[in-house]
């Protein structure tokens, strides 16, 4: 079974900064791997997955996300967040053949002006 | 549009009360899923579809149970023996992981949150 640890529960930064959210994985699988955004009281909305080729992965809203099989890592990153991208962020895992995800506990990223 | 449509937004339920939460979707998906989501922890499985007349537990299927008669629907209901249901509820589908084609990702409706008076 997997699991899936992201690594800041907290995350602020400035107004056009960079940001990074931090995502590891346990798995003796191959995998496949989603970022997904959260604003408040909605539903989840996929920014990016993984599933396999290119270890970098582009995704919507200007983010992006690298591949790292050896140190089981799916990093997330964004060169110059907006205040619109403060919202929770989940990373998720899978197994190829499993129909279940398993999902961190999340990142809040609070942007500030 | 396609997609997912859970109702009501809100719900309020006295103790000792069964609600149930409805998830409608039309995108001819196969697998269907419910999650729970407290502050801190993620989402975490309760039930899951993979089709039409069969359902498993997830992870904390403990005071909850769920139908499957339509492709479309998958309503949970919380019961009385849930010992702490105040939480933000979300219905997912999906394809099946091995279709030709799939996205391998889970689609999510706009969630239900559930306050127990």
């Amino acid at each position: 079974a997997q699991s899936v640890t992201q690594l800041d529960s907290q995350v602020p930064v400035f107004e056009e900064a960079p940001v990074e959210l931090r995502c590891n994985y346990s798995s003796s699988v191959s995998v496949y791997l989603f970022w997904y955004v959260q604003y408040p009281n909605q539903g989840l909305q996929l920014l990016l997955k993984y599933l396999s080729g290119s270890t970098l992965v582009k995704g919507i809203n200007g983010f992006e996300a690298e591949f790292n099989k050896s140190q089981t890592s799916f990093h997330l990153r964004k060169p110059s967040v907006h205040i619109s991208d403060t919202a929770e962020y989940f990373c998720a895992v899978s197994e190829w053949d499993d129909y279940k995800l398993s999902f961190g506990a999340g990142t809040t990223v609070t942007v500030r002006a | 549009d396609g997609g997912i449509t859970q109702s009501p937004k809100y719900l309020f339920r006295k103790e000792g009360q069964n609600v149930t939460l409805s998830c409608e979707q039309n995108l001819n998906h196969d697998a269907m899923y419910w999650y729970r989501q407290d502050p801190g922890q993620g989402l975490r499985l309760i039930y899951y579809s993979q089709i039409v007349n069969d359902f498993q537990k997830g992870d904390i299927a403990e005071g909850y149970s769920v139908s499957r008669e339509k492709k479309e629907s998958f309503p949970l209901t919380v019961t009385s023996a849930q010992k702490n249901p105040t939480a933000f509820y979300l219905c997912a589908s999906r394809t099946p992981p091995r279709d030709r084609g799939t996205n391998n990702e889970q689609f999510f409706g706009p969630g239900t949150r559930l306050t127990v008076l």
